[in-house]
């Protein structure tokens, strides 16, 4: 069956500083993967997606993440963080009849 | 802007009280998807409408129900509601039909409480 794995629950940074969320999948064939930003009480927002071909693809602010098939990841990187980066990150991969599913989530924290 | 619209935001009911949340969208998108998000934890797919068409996920509790009386409108339903289903409830469309993957378009989303 399809899963997808967060390992961090938490993580927290500097304001300025680097980011990497870790995104593990299980899929047989070629996924449809993606990565959700959750602001606190808010709805899910798409940050972006990645289908076929290049492997890695950039997203809305700023963020861009790498499919690397050898290990089944999917991370999500940015390279400077702000404030208003804080929020909750899901992956999620797309688990037959356009239906989603998602990782348990990365709580950010941004530190000033 | 086309958007997809939850309404009420925050829903406060007691325990056994059957309550409605209702979703509306203006992407005249013919999939609507309801999801289940319980505090720190991922989205669960309920159920989702391609069309006219009920798909019920194999864990759902009999609790949950919902309607689509037409394309712009979807309604959860839960008729007995207990502690253990206040959660954030998510609607999601999407334009089904296409081929490949077609992304899914969120709603803020309806808080529900249980008393």
């Amino acid at each position: 069956a399809q899963s997808v794995t967060q390992p961090d629950i938490h993580i927290t940074v500097s304001e300025g500083a680097s980011l990497e969320l870790r995104c593990n999948y299980s899929y047989g064939a070629t996924p449809y993967l993606f990565w959700y930003v959750q602001s606190p009480g808010q709805g899910l927002q798409l940050l972006l997606k990645y289908f076929s071909g290049d492997t890695l693809v950039q997203g809305i602010k700023g963020f861009e993440a790498e499919f690397k098939r050898s290990q089944s990841s999917f991370n999500l990187r940015k390279p400077s963080v702000h404030w208003s980066d804080a929020a909750e990150y899901f992956c999620a991969v797309e688990g037959g009849y356009n239906k989603l599913i998602f990782g348990a989530g990365t709580r950010l924290a941004v530190h000033p | 802007d086309a958007m997809v619209i939850q309404n009420p935001r925050y829903q406060v009911t007691q325990f056994g009280k059957p309550v409605t949340l209702s979703c509306s969208q203006t992407l005249n998108h013919n999939v609507m998807y309801w999801y289940q998000q319980k505090s720190s934890q991922a989205p669960k797919l309920l159920f989702h409408y391609y069309d006219k068409d009920f798909n019920n996920e194999a864990d759902t509790p009999d609790n949950f129900q919902s309607r689509r009386p037409n394309t712009s409108f979807c309604f959860l339903d839960i008729r007995s509601p207990g502690l253990g289903d206040a959660a954030m409830y998510l609607c999601a469309t999407c334009r089904g039909g296409e081929w490949g993957y077609n992304e899914q378009f969120f709603g803020p989303g309806t808080r529900l409480t249980v008393l």
